[in-house]
């Protein structure tokens, strides 16, 4: 059974569309995160969401906003994509829980975004 | 400003020998450390954590690492190489609770049969 799954697995679309990625988790996780792969690859944390509260917010362009619908859920929207936006975007999920239980993230497949 | 460090892009070691991948971390107050790895076209994986308690820590397909505060280091360490454990390695800083993870740059480590 998958634990963070992730659709689609790839995704090619035109500079200025809108498009969305989904991301669902079946561990039964508090917190749900969207993390950017870029090519060199480097990862860096775009937001986390707790019971469906934006917890952090790092500083990505409003282009991007996170959507839960519910708590085993965290989707991904992006307007207006750019060039730029060409990575793979990973989901994680974390447990909530006592101190070490808390910290430790599972992370999804991976999301491969091109931009043309 | 928090961040971590992998000094070595790539750690090519041959299959049966030892391997070490290095973390070094700048962080305020007690940092929770964690290591993952990620194998081509997948997810990253949880390998193992250091939160409190016995400096050295186990964790999967045989990994361990060794926190040291003084040195500021968390590298990963392995008596065996096997093939199968070429990947990319990351390791990862939780500054306190509730604050974001910050992830080091990877490091690519080839295991030569």
């Amino acid at each position: 059974d998958t634990a963070v799954s992730q659709t689609p697995k790839y995704l090619v679309t035109q500079m200025g569309n809108d498009k969305s990625i989904k991301c669902e988790q079946n561990l039964g996780h508090d917190t749900m995160y969207w993390y950017k792969q870029d090519s060199k690859k480097f990862l860096k944390i775009m937001f986390s969401y707790n019971n469906k509260e934006l917890i952090i917010n790092e500083t990505v362009p409003n282009r991007f906003s996170p959507k839960s619908p519910d708590k085993a859920h965290l989707n991904l929207h992006i307007n207006s994509l750019e060039l730029g936006d060409s990575a793979v975007y990973f989901c994680a999920s974390s447990p909530p829980g006592t101190l070490g239980l808390q910290e430790t993230q599972y992370f999804g497949p991976g999301t491969r975004l091109l931009v043309l | 400003a928090q961040s971590v460090a992998q000094p070595e892009d790539q750690v090519n070691v041959a299959e049966g020998n030892p391997l070490t991948v290095k973390c070094t971390y700048s962080v305020s107050g007690n940092p929770y450390l964690f290591w993952y790895v990620q194998y081509p076209n997948r997810g990253l994986q949880f390998l193992l954590k250091y939160i409190t308690g016995d400096n050295l820590v186990k964790g999967s397909y045989g990994f361990e690492a060794e926190f040291n505060k003084s040195q500021t280091s968390f590298h990963l360490k392995k008596p065996s190489a096997l093939v199968s454990d070429s990947a990319l390695y990351f390791c990862a800083v939780r500054p306190s609770y509730g604050q974001n993870f910050v992830f080091g740059p990877g490091t690519r480590l080839s295991v030569l049969p």
